[in-house]
């Protein structure tokens, strides 16, 4: 049974960079049939995505969040990661990784589907 | 950006009775090639992760009960539950797939009556 399973800071300073990592079991992140992703929801709020990753470590950010995000991965130890730099205290949220199936693209070539398997999420918030 | 509109914001439902939620785009998310809407539904309670519903408009997703069922085309899409289960209560989404950003609904919060 695949799980994935977000870990990092639970508190951040302003101004400084918001790591998380996702350790995923039960399946290999070098499949190349899935892509890999960040979705956050602020306290009381709705669902946000932030990006995808690929196994070959392609790329695939919310345009409104590109200038500030950055991903990798490790296939070697199944955990892909998000870097987020400069937060404020609008990123304060619940940030949850998921998986999706290469199915579709979009004409900007962006990899798109629905979000079948998520981790249960963990709460960064934003504080001095 | 393709914006994803939820209405109602909240509704209360009897046990047993019907539950209509409504999801609106700003464009339409059909895909020419599969003339298939890319648009899925989700279920989330509280604490938990959503869990996916319904995905291409109307496919329901393995394990999920046939009380669940998802319509519409182009622009206008609806989740119903025929007959409302006590653990149904939830909020529920809406997330079009069709072109990036993939933007979700505001949600529905779905109570009983």
């Amino acid at each position: 049974q695949l799980q994935l399973q977000e870990s990092g800071p639970g508190l951040v300073k302003p101004s400084e960079t918001l790591s998380l990592t996702c350790t995923v079991s039960g399946d290999s992140i070098s499949s190349s049939t899935y892509y890999w992703g960040w979705i956050r929801q602020p306290p009381g709020k709705g669902l946000e995505w932030i990006g995808t990753i690929y196994y070959s470590g392609s790329t695939y950010y919310n345009p409104s969040l590109k200038s500030r995000v950055t991903f990798s991965l490790d296939t070697s130890r199944t955990q892909f990661s998000l870097e987020l730099s400069s937060v404020t205290a609008a990123d304060t949220a619940v940030y949850y990784c998921a998986r999706h199936t290469a199915g579709y693209y979009d004409s900007s070539g962006y990899p798109m589907y629905y979000f079948d398997y998520w981790g249960q999420g963990t709460l960064v918030t934003v504080s001095s | 950006d393709i914006v994803m509109t939820q209405s109602p914001d909240s509704l209360a439902v009897s046990l047993g009775e019907r539950a209509t939620i409504n999801c609106k785009s700003s464009q339409s998310v059909l895909y020419s090639s599969n003339n298939k809407n890319c648009l899925a539904w989700y279920q989330q309670k509280p604490g938990q992760p959503p869990k996916v519903l319904i995905y291409w408009a109307s496919t329901r997703e393995s394990g999920v009960p046939d009380r669940f069922s998802g319509s519409g085309s182009g622009t206008e899409f609806t989740l119903t539950i025929s007959s409302l289960q006590a653990e149904d209560v939830a909020v529920y989404y809406c997330q079009q797939y069709y072109s990036t950003p993939s933007l979700f609904g505001q949600g529905t919060k779905l109570e009983i009556k």
